[in-house]
């Protein structure tokens, strides 16, 4: 079966700090692969997908940048974290044409 | 352009009684709807979806939804509520491509009264 992995699941940074979060999806190829962000009160806002390695496709102009160096990671960064970056970052999967899996998600606070 | 509506940010019910969440979306053509479910803390867990077929469509946890077309409607319900189903509940649309986007609803929290 398949299984989506997000790590760290907490992390607290100062401001102007880099970031990269991680995704791995496991028991599949060739997934469609999104992050997304989950302010408190306001439901999630896709931030990246991508349908390939190397293919990123940004939904939000912002201070964070995705990459996908590989079939089934997907990593979002920041070269200087700012304090509206912190929320609840979910990575998701699709196997194409189909449903969307949520990973258990990274809350992230910047101070 | 495609958005969906979750008219209740909050909905209180008493443990045992029954429960329907409301969600309208608007879409151009026959649309792909799913409800997700959130607990405090974790991801979004899938309960059910439609993508065709009949239209009253179950779910795990004992949910089901109903679509109906001439409402642009997608409710979920569940016939009696158990103190572990408070969470928050996410409806959502979709078109089946090849990026196969969901946009998501702002969600319905729901508490459970003892």
């Amino acid at each position: 079966s398949q299984t989506i992995h997000q790590w760290p699941a907490t992390l607290v940074q100062p401001v102007g700090s880099p970031l990269s979060l991680e995704c791995t999806v496991e028991g599949t190829s060739n997934p469609n692969l999104y992050w997304y962000r989950q302010a408190a009160g306001r439901g999630l806002q896709l931030l990246f997908y991508s349908v390939g390695i190397g293919q990123i496709s940004s939904e939000v102009p912002q201070n964070l940048s995705a990459s996908r160096p590989q079939d089934r990671q997907f990593i979002l960064s920041s070269k200087k974290l700012l304090l509206s970056d912190s929320g609840f970052y979910l990575c998701a999967w699709s196997p194409r044409e189909e449903t969307q899996y949520f990973g258990p998600g990274t809350r992230l606070l910047v101070l | 352009a495609q958005s969906v509506t979750q008219p209740d940010i909050h909905i209180t019910v008493s443990e045992g009684a029954s429960l329907e969440l409301r969600c309208n979306y608007s879409y151009g053509a026959t649309p792909y709807l799913f409800w997700y479910v959130q607990s405090p803390g974790q991801g979004l867990q899938l309960l059910l979806k439609y993508f065709s077929g009949d239209t009253l469509v179950q779910g795990i946890k004992g949910f089901e939804a109903e679509f109906k077309r001439s409402q642009s409607s997608f409710n979920l319900r569940k016939p009696s509520v158990h103190w572990s189903d408070a969470a928050e509940y996410f409806c959502a649309v979709g078109m089946m491509n090849r990026d196969d986007k969901i946009i998501f609803g702002k969600g319905t929290r729901l508490h459970i009264l003892p």
